[in-house]
């Protein structure tokens, strides 16, 4: 069955980078994400990446994709105190799109340390 | 201005009792979604509907029912609630059908004793 996995935690120090891992067992899957969740509000689309690509980088933001090994990867560079959050990974499925059907990580908190 | 709100953010309810959980949304999107996130943070999707028609129905049991009196609308009844319901349920809405940003709500943390 479809399955993503994520590590619970990563704590970093303010200035480094932060890297949070994502592992996926369905290589359907058309596009994949990264959400960011701050304590108490909905779940913000950080980025996104098409199963065909390798890299995408967006600002602070490098996503990295190895579909041979169904491993997605979401680097955060110069990470700063606004940065802690719960960051979720998600598939999405469908011929051309998602369908609206996005199989979720369990999430990685992440914490970072002035 | 809020693009996707939920009310209420905090439900306590005893175990038999019925209630809903309203999501609106003025974003002018024709797809909206309800997921359920279990204590484990695991998101899982219960159901889709676009164009105020239902598109996704996972495997839900039929306690739960969304009702959709408008496309900005998508609402989530839940009858006779079980503990294994207490989870915070998101809604999310979509521009269209496929491949389209999903804006979440705030969530709704439903606690049953």
């Amino acid at each position: 069955g479809e399955d993503v996995e994520q590590s619970l935690f990563l704590s970093v120090r303010e200035g480094d980078s932060s890297v949070i891992n994502c592992t996926y067992t369905d290589s359907s899957s058309t596009y994949l994400y990264w959400y960011k969740q701050e304590p108490g509000a909905g779940l913000q689309l950080l980025t996104y990446i098409f199963s065909n690509m390798d890299m995408k980088q967006d600002q602070r933001l490098t996503v990295l994709l190895n579909k041979k090994d169904k491993h997605l990867s979401l680097r955060i560079a110069d990470t700063q105190t606004g940065d802690s959050a719960i960051y979720f990974c998600a598939e999405g499925f469908g011929d051309g799109g998602s369908q609206g059907n996005l199989i979720f990580g369990k999430g990685t908190k992440l914490s970072v340390k002035p | 201005d809020t693009a996707v709100s939920q009310t209420p953010k905090y439900l306590v309810t005893q175990m038999g009792n019925d209630k809903s959980i309203k999501c609106e949304q003025n974003l002018g999107h024709d797809t909206m979604y309800w997921y359920k996130q279990d204590s484990k943070k695991f998101l899982k999707i219960m159901f889709s509907y676009n164009n105020k028609e239902l598109i996704i129905n996972e495997t839900v049991p039929n306690r739960f029912s969304p009702k959709s009196p408008d496309k900005a609308h998508l609402n989530l009844h839940i009858n006779s609630l079980e503990l294994g319901d207490s989870a915070v349920y998101f809604c999310a809405s979509s521009q269209g059908w496929g491949l389209d940003e999903q804006y979440f709500g705030p969530g709704t943390r439903l606690t049953v004793t």
